[in-house]
């Protein structure tokens, strides 16, 4: 069983759409993470959420911390042929790092 | 800056051999990480260290050791590869408990024949 649920795990749109991703979690996290990975590339950092109800903007990407710090979604406006890759929410529990299964998201001209 | 190294980049093993996966980070971080990723799985953690000389289990540790004899590096072993073990792993660190963020290597893909 996976402790972060992510969906939808594929999503395939045109230029311009918007999408929203989400990642969710019975349990209490101090922290979410938000990551993003090209092929043949490690993970990297995209932002971190810490307090519930917390909104982050990053130009056209918006990230949310739900109020009982179990959930956050990653929502994308107007997206680009450049967005496209795996996107990976994770959150930590004592000294551990635990991943989501991923959404891989396809965005075509 | 280097941040996070990983060696070898590929390997190719027969079922039944052994090797060890080498992390190296330089940016004095007291976590660090090993995770495997394959297909629909996102990245599942093998083994994690809090602290030098301290290693500790993480989702899937069954057929792999790990040791930290150093705060930089982080070696991860297979005794005994099987197929099961064909993927991609990564190597992350990060500054402890407080703060997760992580860095990772840019992977080792292994494949078992």
């Amino acid at each position: 069983t996976q402790l972060l649920e992510q969906s939808p795990q594929f999503l395939s749109i045109q230029e311009g759409e918007n999408l929203t991703v989400y990642c969710n979690s019975s349990s209490v996290f101090s922290s979410l993470q938000w990551y993003r990975q090209e092929p043949g590339e490690g993970p990297v950092l995209l932002v971190t959420v810490v307090t519930g109800g917390e909104v982050k903007k990053l130009k056209r990407l918006t990230f949310q911390f739900g109020d009982a710090r179990k959930d956050s979604s990653l929502h994308i406006t107007a997206a680009q042929p450049g967005d496209t890759g795996l996107y990976l929410c994770a959150g930590g529990q004592g000294g551990k790092l635990i991943f989501g299964q991923g959404t891989e998201l396809s965005v075509k001209p | 800056n280097a941040g996070v190294t990983q060696t070898p980049k590929f390997r190719v093993l027969k079922t039944g051999q052994s090797m060890t996966l080498l992390c190296a980070q330089d940016m004095n971080h007291e976590y660090m990480y090993w995770y495997r990723q394959d297909p629909g799985m996102g990245l599942r953690l093998i083994h994690y260290s809090v602290g030098e000389g301290t290693t500790a289990k993480g989702e899937v540790p069954d057929g792999y050791n790990v040791s930290r004899l150093k705060k930089q590096n982080f070696l991860l072993g297979l005794e005994s590869a099987a197929p099961s073990q064909t993927s991609v792993y990564f190597c992350a660190s990060s500054l402890g408990r407080w703060n997760t963020e992580a860095f990772f290597g840019q992977g080792t893909r292994l494949t078992v024949v």
